[in-house]
């Protein structure tokens, strides 16, 4: 089975654009959720959708976003890009509907730089 | 804030040697995970401890909870220089698809 495909690698952009991030999860898995990870936070959880329907959302401000379609894919975008939005922005899947005990497959990430 | 505070922040040993990372929490778990992750890339799940079990073997990992003192300990026996990462203890309150992260320890073993 594939992993967690995560596109793109690398993402240079400059302040003040926006960006959008792609994840495909492992082939089954129907739940998706976001993660951003940068070295004076750590990681921290943006959201989490299942079926196309967000469940839950972390503390980030409306500049960030995400969807997930019909296929379980899902992209999350950033507005209005700020220097500390830098980081290693980590998508992980899990197999189904219940959240209850279930571990989390994570990507390779993709790093973002804002200049 | 974090919910996991993990300790020590940084560890090097001599590879054979055994490595013990500590996590601390703050509320109550439905279960607690332990991840890996090498040189800024994806984490990867070594192994999960429910709420109500209180040690648990992988391989040479050893995990251990103690729900009365919202602690887990991640023990790794006879370690190699491939187990060189950042390790992660990762909370799940139950139910909310979300994991809340500690601040990681540091492993590094020197051959």
């Amino acid at each position: 089975k594939a992993g967690v495909t995560q596109t793109p690698r690398y993402l240079i952009k400059t302040r003040g654009q926006q960006v959008t991030l792609s994840c495909s999860p492992i082939s089954g898995h129907r739940s998706v959720s976001w993660y951003q990870q940068t070295p004076g936070q750590g990681l921290q959880f943006l959201f989490e959708y299942f079926s196309e329907t967000q469940r839950n959302k972390g503390n980030f401000p409306g500049r960030f976003s995400g969807r997930q379609f019909s296929n379980s894919r899902s992209e999350m975008n950033v507005s209005t890009l700020e220097l500390g939005d830098s980081a290693l922005y980590l998508c992980a899947s899990s197999p189904g509907a219940s959240r209850m005990n279930t571990e989390a497959f994570f990507g390779q990430g993709t790093r973002l730089t804002v200049v | 804030s974090q919910q996991g505070e993990e300790d020590p922040q940084a560890l090097s040993i001599q590879e054979g040697e055994n490595a013990t990372m500590n996590c601390s929490y703050k509320t109550s778990i439905n279960n607690l995970q332990w991840y890996r992750q090498n040189s800024g890339r994806g984490l990867v799940h070594l192994i999960l401890i429910r709420s109500n079990e209180r040690e648990k073997h992988s391989g040479r990992l050893r995990v251990t909870l103690d729900t009365s003192k919202k602690s887990s300990s991640l023990l790794i026996t006879a370690s190699r220089a491939a187990d060189t990462a950042s390790y992660f203890c990762a909370t799940d309150l139950g139910n909310t698809g979300k994991l809340i992260f500690g601040q990681g320890t540091t492993l590094q073993v020197k051959p």
